[in-house]
């Protein structure tokens, strides 16, 4: 079993929908990061949370420490946000991925 | 204040060359930490190095190393390089690990 798990691994939505990525993870943490890949490699870190939600334009995360769960969710989804999207769990002294949510937005 | 900054972006090597790859993290932050990015096994942790000491080290073989300078700044070096260690080579950066970090765009290495 993988530390941090994702899901969904695919998702293709219609530009406009809300969206939501899942992450679950066994290691004891203090906070989790959020990550968007785009095609070409780059990451670009984009929240780091260690409770409740954050909130960044249309990009929305939230964490429950308890349940060791965290959701990534999309509003008024756009074909820019065409990415895989990377949890990552600071745990010693590394951090542990999941395995990422490619998401592809269709016009 | 500027970002995690690798060089190079993208570095093509031919088998059984080595290569350096660098890492500047953030002013002021002091753990540097090395992952490996494969299409078939995602990010995987290669080592983390804290105030010039390597605090931990992933499931590598020898030839991946690293070492980290008094300015923070880190390098990470791979000798007799295969076919198989065509990835992206990222780097995070924070204070410490478990403060919020900052990833480097990644260096992109491709093996011939």
């Amino acid at each position: 079993k993988n530390e941090v798990e994702q899901s969904p691994q695919n998702l293709t939505a219609q530009e406009g929908e809300f969206i939501t990525i899942n992450c679950s993870y066994s290691v004891g943490i203090s906070a989790l990061h959020w990550l968007q890949q785009h095609p070409g490699g780059g990451i670009v870190s984009l929240f780091m949370l260690s409770s409740g939600k954050k909130k960044h334009g249309r990009l929305i995360a939230t964490i429950n420490i308890q349940e060791k769960h965290s959701s990534l969710h999309i509003t008024a989804s756009h074909p820019r946000d065409s990415a895989v999207y990377i949890c990552a769990v600071p745990t010693g002294n590394q951090f542990y991925f999941g395995t990422g949510t490619s998401l592809t937005v269709i016009p | 204040k500027a970002g995690v900054t690798q060089t190079p972006r993208y570095l093509i090597k031919t088998r059984g060359q080595q290569v350096t790859l660098s890492c500047s993290p953030i002013s002021g932050h002091r753990s540097v930490s090395w992952y490996q990015q494969t299409p078939g096994q995602g990010l995987q942790f290669l080592f983390e190095y804290f105030s010039e000491t390597q605090r931990n080290k992933g499931n590598f073989p020898g030839r991946f190393s690293g070492r980290q300078f008094s300015n923070s700044r880190s390098e990470m070096n791979v000798s007799t390089l295969e076919l198989g260690d065509s990835a992206l080579y990222l780097c995070a950066s924070s204070s410490d690990m478990n403060t919020e970090a900052f990833f480097g765009q990644g260096t992109r290495l491709t093996v011939v």
